[in-house]
């Protein structure tokens, strides 16, 4: 079976602080997805990444950063540098390899705070 | 690219009325509509999975009968709440999935429904 596990059910910083969302996950299949999302008080779920089982490269976009280790089952995700606008809840997601379907497994999410 | 509407965004009924919410993907077509279901700070609950001409696949607990979902072209799909009850009172949320990017869902606004 599959499952996801945010163990941070709130994170609060300071704003310029950079912080680390963890995520963990659990699945028998060798080929899958990882996704993180990001949802804003506004209720949207806003697409911040997928990463395939086979690309283990870490990636970074701006201000966002990913580690993608399989060795530990973990899908990290930092924001250097927060800001107030970074306040949200933030989901990580995995999918396996079906066909038809891709049905999305979400984690418990994180709640973000970002204080300035 | 890639967006996702539903309408409407926020509806109050009475008990006992049936509503009918809209997704509709924009730009791109899609063979895929999920349908979720989200509580106040909790995570996303899959309801179903809606396939373009076919009938939904509904996960386990989910009563078809309560939640009718349509999926009648590749850019719409439907979820109609019927005699709603306030236990019935949430936030709902459609994704699709795109032809190109298969393992990708992107993400409704969410309609937030509250039942009287």
């Amino acid at each position: 079976a599959q499952k996801v596990t945010q163990a941070q059910t709130e994170i609060s910083v300071v704003e310029k602080e950079d912080v680390t969302l963890d995520c963990v996950y659990e699945t028998r299949d060798t080929t899958y997805y990882l996704f993180w999302y990001k949802q804003p008080p506004s209720g949207e779920l806003v697409f911040l990444i997928r990463r395939n089982s086979f690309d283990e490269q870490n990636e970074i976009s701006g201000r966002y950063s990913w580690n993608f280790q399989k060795s530990t089952s973990s899908f990290n995700f930092t924001i250097t540098a927060s800001q107030v606008v970074d306040s949200a809840v933030y989901f990580c997601a995995l999918s396996d390899h079906m066909e038809y379907g891709n049905k999305l497994v979400f984690g418990a999410g994180t709640i973000l705070r970002v204080k300035s | 690219g890639a967006v996702v509407s539903q309408h409407p965004s926020r509806v109050i009924c009475k008990s006992g009325t049936s509503v009918k919410i809209e997704c509709r993907s924009l730009d791109f077509q899609a063979t895929t509509m999920f349908w979720y279901r989200q509580f106040p700070k909790k995570s996303l609950m899959l309801m179903a999975t809606s396939n373009e001409g076919s009938k939904a696949t509904y996960e386990q607990g989910v009563e078809k009968d309560k939640f009718l979902i349509n999926h009648a072209s590749l850019t719409l799909s439907t979820l109609t709440v019927t005699s709603a009850h306030p236990e019935d009172s949430s936030f709902y949320i459609c994704s699709a999935r795109t032809l190109g990017l298969k393992e990708t869902q992107y993400f409704g606004p969410g309609t937030r429904l509250l039942v009287l």
